[in-house]
């Protein structure tokens, strides 16, 4: 079963805005993780948070981490129509780290 | 470097058959996960193999197996096919096992018939 659920399920933008995508989850964790998937493809690991980090960035993205609220957030900055993807959190949890559970999902487009 | 390459890309398979699929992780890695992706159930962990060994396993029917050789290269195998097993299967290769960044292949589209 899925531990995360993310917010919006989808999102749709106009180029040049900021995207935010909101994940929670229920039990603790070791790290948390963001992917990209484009149509039905391969997942693209985007950037890893270790749960006593608050906050990380990585180029256009920056991720923030609160484990009192078992919540995290992707913003992407400046979106490109590129960016047009469905996004996932994935924890990996203390005790099973090599397994990471999924949220579900959130569908951005970004439009020209 | 080459990614995690998965063989075959689609499949086409009638219920009640059994498949294999296969996957070469990234040189120098040693930790392959698997996962199942359907609209309905989303990203669902299978298992992990690291060095040969099964390390970790998900929630999933003992129809479901699979393993690791001494290259890392790793198989799953699905017996009796069930509508249900209709799915993108997912590799992950890693360096190492737990705590890292996870690369994936592109998957294998298994539908069953």
């Amino acid at each position: 079963s899925q531990q995360g659920e993310e917010d919006p399920q989808a999102l749709s933008i106009q180029e040049g805005e900021n995207a935010t995508m909101n994940c929670s989850y229920k039990t603790s964790i070791n790290n948390l993780q963001w992917y990209r998937q484009n149509s039905g493809r391969g997942l693209v690991h985007l950037i890893l948070i270790r749960s006593n980090e608050r906050e990380k960035h990585s180029g256009r993205l920056r991720v923030t981490l609160d484990t009192s609220k078992k919540s995290s957030s992707l913003l992407i900055t400046a979106s490109r129509a590129a960016d047009t993807a469905s996004y996932f959190c994935a924890t990996a949890n203390t005790g099973t780290a090599s397994k990471l559970t999924f949220g579900t999902g959130t569908r951005l487009q970004v439009t020209l | 470097k080459a990614g995690v390459t998965q063989t075959p890309r689609y499949l086409i398979k009638t219920r009640g058959q059994q498949v294999t699929l296969s996957c070469s992780p990234i040189s120098g890695h040693r930790s392959v996960s698997w996962y199942q992706q359907t609209p309905g159930q989303g990203l669902q962990f299978l298992f992990e193999y690291f060095s040969e060994t099964q390390r970790n396993k998900g929630n999933f029917p003992g129809r479901f197996s699979g393993r690791q050789f001494s290259n890392s290269r790793s198989e799953m195998n699905v017996s009796t096919l069930e509508l249900g097993d209709s799915a993108l299967y997912l590799c992950a290769s890693s360096p190492k096992s737990g705590n890292t960044e996870a690369f994936f292949g592109q998957g294998t589209r298994l539908t069953v018939v």
